[in-house]
């Protein structure tokens, strides 16, 4: 099956830095990706959805300039995480849709491995 | 609006038992797509099926199986002779043309499997 790969599976930073994660689809255009996090014990919200070169859409309640994501490829989408801090620690996953995959509009989701955001 | 309950929060279940993870969402699309995913404490989530809403049939897959009933909104996931590497976070998830196909998931159910 397609994968998608997540980096890195884990990182511990100090408040007030920036960190990048990146999710790769490795054997498949995704033309769409989604950003989800995890926080423990609880089920995955919807962060946002890139688009292959255009901006991000967010959901509700979730800040643009706190999460950045860029998908400037079809293989490549990083969610930046600015200013982190300790109340941004969660897992972090990405899935990713090819074009074309799966069935009908839908497509099949592939899910990264995800992220854990620790921040000191 | 799309909603996923799983009403289960945590099962326990000796070893060989079968047991029945629950799931009842809320839409008002009629084309949508259901699904199930395992999240073991490694934490990346793995596939386990899709179901679109006009395939009522059940499906078997080696110990998993699936009741999708649309008269009561539910797509239930069995597991027969549960083994201790069943053990895992098991999340329920919708998906809706409407909502832009995205995946709406439940809040999860903690399956313990105990030797």
């Amino acid at each position: 099956g397609a994968v998608v790969s997540q980096h890195p599976s884990w990182v511990i930073c100090k408040s007030g830095t920036s960190v990048k994660i990146e999710c790769r689809s490795l054997d498949f255009q995704a033309t769409t990706m989604f950003w989800y996090r995890q926080f423990p014990k609880q089920s995955l919200m919807l962060m946002a959805t890139s688009n292959e070169g255009s901006k991000a859409t967010y959901e509700q309640g979730v800040e643009k300039d706190k999460f950045l994501i860029n998908h400037a490829s079809l293989t490549l989408s990083t969610l930046t995480v600015t200013s982190a801090h300790p109340e941004d620690s969660s897992f972090y996953i990405c899935s990713a849709r090819g074009a074309g995959r799966g069935l009908g509009n839908t497509g099949e989701l592939f899910f990264g491995e995800g992220s854990r955001l620790t921040v000191l | 609006a799309q909603k996923v309950t799983q009403a289960q929060t945590e099962i326990s279940v000796v070893e060989k038992e079968d047991v029945t993870l629950d799931c009842v969402y809320e839409t008002r699309d009629t084309t949508y797509y259901l699904f199930w995913y395992k999240q073991p404490p490694s934490g990346e989530l793995v596939f386990l099926i899709r179901r679109n809403s006009f395939d009522e049939q059940n499906e078997i897959s080696g110990r998993y199986s699936w009741n999708f009933q649309k008269s009561t909104s539910s797509f239930n996931f069995t597991i027969t002779a549960s083994q201790v590497v069943d053990s895992a976070v098991y999340f329920c998830a919708l998906s809706v043309r409407e909502y832009g196909n995205k995946l709406v998931f439940g809040a999860g159910t903690i399956l313990r499997v105990k030797s």
